[in-house]
């Protein structure tokens, strides 16, 4: 149990659908994270929440759109995705990114999405 | 930005042991992270190094040189379980961000 949870597991929706993820994380957090992991490419940073602040949004395309309504959650949604979305999309948390410590980051399972 | 290199695949023998590579290149190097991923699953912290030198811990042991951009994850007394990938991030301030990068993973499979 790493303490973030994401919801749905799997999804599979149509190029016209919308959906959307959700996490939640119960460590305490300040800073939580979406990440993109496609096969046989690196971890893509997507959006990341500071104390429910965007903080860096890295060039994502506008068909996903974040919400973060308190420090323990995290949406993403999602609408008129293409095929090359289909991907594994985890959420972390972490402590404040923006201090000099040391801290890693607590990943949930992820989503994996197929956009058919 | 960083220029994060792994090896993809690496196999090895159940009981031996086994050391994965990580080179970098950034402007303003802050810290590197060593991450385990089993398939289907949560990648999970192992190690974070800062300063020159190796960090041990248990069967796994992290090693870093700042000079030569280099770490390596070292595995000892492999088990199946250790069948994994294992992500390598850097962590670079140059851009007043303190998250990090990371490299495609090395997928580690051991054999019996």
């Amino acid at each position: 149990e790493t303490g973030v949870t994401q919801t749905p597991r799997h999804l599979v929706m149509g190029m016209t659908n919308k959906k959307s993820l959700k996490c939640e994380q119960h460590l305490g957090h300040n800073a939580m994270y979406w990440y993109k992991q496609s096969a046989k490419k690196p971890l893509e940073l997507m959006f990341v929440y500071n104390f429910k602040e965007q903080t860096e949004n890295n060039s994502v395309p506008s068909r996903f759109s974040p919400e973060c309504p308190n420090s323990s959650h995290l949406f993403l949604h999602l609408h008129t995705l293409q095929p090359e979305d289909s991907a594994l999309y985890l959420c972390a948390s972490s402590q404040d990114p923006d201090r000099e410590t040391t801290y890693e980051q607590y990943f949930g399972p992820g989503t994996r999405l197929t956009v058919t | 930005g960083q220029n994060i290199d792994q090896p993809t695949e690496m196999t090895a023998t159940e009981g031996a042991i086994v050391q994965i590579n990580c080179t970098y290149q950034t402007s303003g190097f802050n810290g590197l992270f060593w991450y385990q991923q089993h398939a289907g699953e949560a990648p999970t912290f192992l190690s974070y190094n800062v300063l020159d030198g190796l960090e041990e811990k248990g069967r796994f042991s992290s090693f870093l040189s700042r000079s030569k951009g280099y770490s390596y994850l070292l595995l000892k007394e492999l088990q199946m379980k250790d069948s994994a990938s294992y992500l390598c991030a850097v962590r670079d301030e140059s851009g007043g961000s303190y998250i990090p990068t990371f490299g495609r993973g090395t997928s580690l499979i051991v054999h019996p």
